[in-house]
């Protein structure tokens, strides 16, 4: 799998957006951008994924460039319950490949 | 909709003493069934996947092994704890089939286990 690189913390205001960065510049064709993040003391959850265009759902809005070197997860109105690690993984997926290798991701901090 | 249920929460054993924890999914058939561990401030690592009832891959050489008596439950066990052992241990599914090529995993809340 692509590695990637994302910054290690961040801040964001309660009520604004929040914009997390994520570099896979050796990133493949068939290679899906994924994002999770994990609660302290809890399992990662899922939040949204995607290979070419941009997508949006109901948590988060992902933002992929044309060249997919990078892409970007968007929180559109941060919580302060959106304090977590946020973690970027590229994957191949098919018969086979379950190994989903997490980095050491981005500590989102919301501040009232 | 789907639900995954991983018990305990918390788990501290000696070493040497057995060790079963379980995680059944609901609300979906025929899941791929995962067990990962995640030691402190690292990734995870993938321990066992499953894509039937009895089927069962295992990933690295270890000390525990997994079953998966019913389509929805998978239980991870060791007949002897080291104190290696010690770790997050989380349960994860996703669909099975002809899209599971785009299918997210799905995680339980983990099992913190200490080995003492």
């Amino acid at each position: 799998d692509a590695k990637t690189t994302q910054p290690t913390s961040m801040d964001c205001a309660e009520g604004r957006a929040a914009n997390l960065p994520c570099n896979h510049s050796t990133i493949s064709g068939n290679e899906y951008v994924y994002w999770y993040r994990q609660i302290h003391s809890q399992g990662p959850q899922y939040i949204i994924h995607g290979l070419k265009n941009n997508e949006t759902n109901e948590m988060a809005s992902l933002i992929i460039t044309e060249d997919r070197k990078s892409s970007t997860l968007i929180l559109p109105h941060a919580t302060l319950r959106d304090t977590a690690v946020y973690y970027c993984i590229v994957r191949v997926l098919g018969a086979g490949s379950y190994q989903l290798t997490f980095g050491k991701g981005t500590k989102l901090s919301v501040i009232p | 909709s789907q639900t995954i249920h991983q018990w305990p929460a918390t788990l501290v054993q000696p070493v040497g003493s057995p060790l079963s924890l379980e995680c059944t999914v609901e609300g979906t058939s025929n899941p791929n069934l995962y067990w990962y561990r995640q030691a402190a401030g690292r990734g995870l690592q993938l321990l066992f996947y499953s894509v039937g009832i009895g089927q069962i891959s295992s990933e690295v050489p270890q000390n525990l092994s997994a079953s998966r008596p019913q389509d929805r439950q998978f239980i991870l066990s060791s007949k002897k704890l080291l104190l290696s052992d010690s770790g997050f241990y989380l349960c994860a599914w996703s669909v099975r089939g002809s899209r599971s090529y785009n299918s997210p995993l799905h995680f339980g809340n983990g099992t913190r286990l200490t080995v003492t």
